[in-house]
């Protein structure tokens, strides 16, 4: 069965650092998304990526957030200058367009910002 | 995306039937119903979707109310690795074309051994 896979799976970094999360989406998949899910909350919405572009983001995805599709099969989010509040598991996930459709996630990347 | 109510929390014996409902009374003509649940540690995962009629797939079923103001989510006999929180979350189609999942607090299932 087709999955969606996540690197690294545990990111340590300091304070005011750049990470890059990196994900590879269902290859056939058009639609890519971030969530993340800080510690014993719930899964929020961050972004999301069609057509090479963003299609639609949260209020949390501020200018230090930033995604692309550098090649054929990754998807990346940078954050430039994490902040303690950053570390939470990062998921990615990937769709066929349409409501209709269900969304696979990958097993996430735990941010842990010091 | 439309509202949903689940309840907090439930318990089921291990190889019983559980019945998860879920309430969306102001759901639109166009909304899909998606279940998903997150295992301790792990991503979401995607359970069961349906629109009008009630759906079966090998993990549970869905069934619909007719006027779809409501659903259940039924996991036909409960193992231990079915302890989970379960999310009804609904989709309906999108302007900005994004098709993001909008996650409440769900239904966090206890299987007792």
């Amino acid at each position: 069965e087709p999955e969606v896979t996540q690197t690294p799976s545990h990111q340590v970094t300091q304070m005011g650092q750049e990470v890059i999360l990196r994900c590879v989406p269902i290859s056939n998949h058009l639609y890519f998304y971030w969530y993340r899910q800080i510690l014993g909350q719930k899964v929020e919405f961050l972004v999301s990526f069609y057509n090479n572009e963003i299609s639609e983001k949260s209020e949390i995805f501020d200018d230090q957030f930033s995604v692309e599709r550098p090649d054929g099969s990754n998807f990346t989010l940078k954050i430039r200058s994490t902040k303690l509040e950053d570390s939470a598991m990062y998921f990615c996930a990937s769709s066929e367009p349409g409501p209709g459709y269900e969304q696979y996630f990958g097993p996430g990347t735990r941010l842990t910002v010091t | 995306d439309a509202k949903t109510t689940q309840p907090n929390s439930m318990e089921s014996n291990e190889e019983e039937p559980v019945h998860l409902p879920c309430n969306h009374s102001t759901i639109s003509g166009t909304d899909y119903i998606h279940w998903y649940r997150q295992l301790p540690s792990q991503g979401p995962e995607y359970v069961i979707h349906g629109l009008t009629s009630n759906v079966n797939n090998r993990m549970a079923s869905l069934a619909i109310a007719e006027d779809r103001k409501s659903s259940t989510l039924i996991l036909h006999r409960a193992t231990l690795r079915d302890a989970a929180v379960y999310y009804c979350i609904l989709r309906g189609y999108s302007g900005a074309g994004s098709y993001q999942l909008t996650f409440g607090k769900g239904t966090k299932l206890s299987v007792i051994p």
